[in-house]
């Protein structure tokens, strides 16, 4: 599976949009880009996932770039409760997720 | 629906000891997956499987022991458990194409 960057941390002002962006340079054609989300220690949270197109759904957005080589979460209206370390994975099978260390974002008030 | 379930939500054990982390799941998933972290880091995967009867290894793999005897339940084994194993381990099913979904956690401490 390829592996995915991330920036360690992000700071995001309440009410505003969170970018959170990922690279995946080495992805295959298969590899489906996933979003998971992890609040202090509780199991991660499913978030969103694509393949080749951008996708929305009640939760967020996901920008994936024409040469798939990166993707950016997007929660549009950032809230205190969505502060939590966001993992992006990408991977053929939905059922064997390489796990990085994630991004920590802290929405401030 | 109770989603997964995984007991006990904390445990200690002593070097050497045994012992069984149970995971059940009632949305008639085919997959189910086993997950350890550590602190600071991402989930690393222990043992997987894509139905009844069936079980694969994932990146550290050993130490555990897994079965599959149902669709709806996928316990661990820890055959002699070391400090290394201290974690906090998670249970995630899913369909096919589907994300996963998770348990909260069983938090192990071997002393």
């Amino acid at each position: 599976d390829a592996k995915t960057t991330q920036p360690t941390s992000m700071d995001c002002a309440e009410g505003r949009a969170a970018n959170l962006p990922c690279n995946h340079s080495t992805i295959s054609g298969n590899e489906y880009v996933y979003w998971y989300r992890q609040i202090h220690s509780q199991g991660p949270q499913y978030i969103i996932h694509g393949l080749k197109n951008n996708e929305t759904n009640e939760m967020a957005s996901l920008i994936i770039t024409e040469d798939r080589k990166s993707s950016t979460l997007i929660l549009p209206h950032a809230t205190l409760r969505d502060t939590a370390v966001y993992y992006c994975i990408v991977s053929d099978s939905n059922y064997q997720l390489i796990w990085g260390a994630g991004t920590k974002l802290i929405i401030k008030p | 629906n109770a989603g997964v379930t995984q007991t006990p939500k904390f445990q200690v054990l002593k070097t050497g000891q045994s012992m069984t982390l149970q995971c059940a799941q009632d949305m008639n998933h085919e997959y189910m997956s086993w997950y350890r972290q550590d602190p600071g880091m991402g989930l690393r995967l222990i043992h997987y499987s894509v139905g009844a009867g069936i079980t694969d290894q994932g990146e550290v793999p050993n130490g555990y022991n897994v079965s599959r005897s149902t669709t709806e339940d996928f316990p661990l084994r820890l055959l002699s458990a070391a400090p290394s194993q201290t974690s906090v381990y998670f249970c995630a099913s899913s369909n096919s194409n589907q994300p996963q979904h998770f348990g909260d956690g069983t938090r192990l401490s071997i002393l």
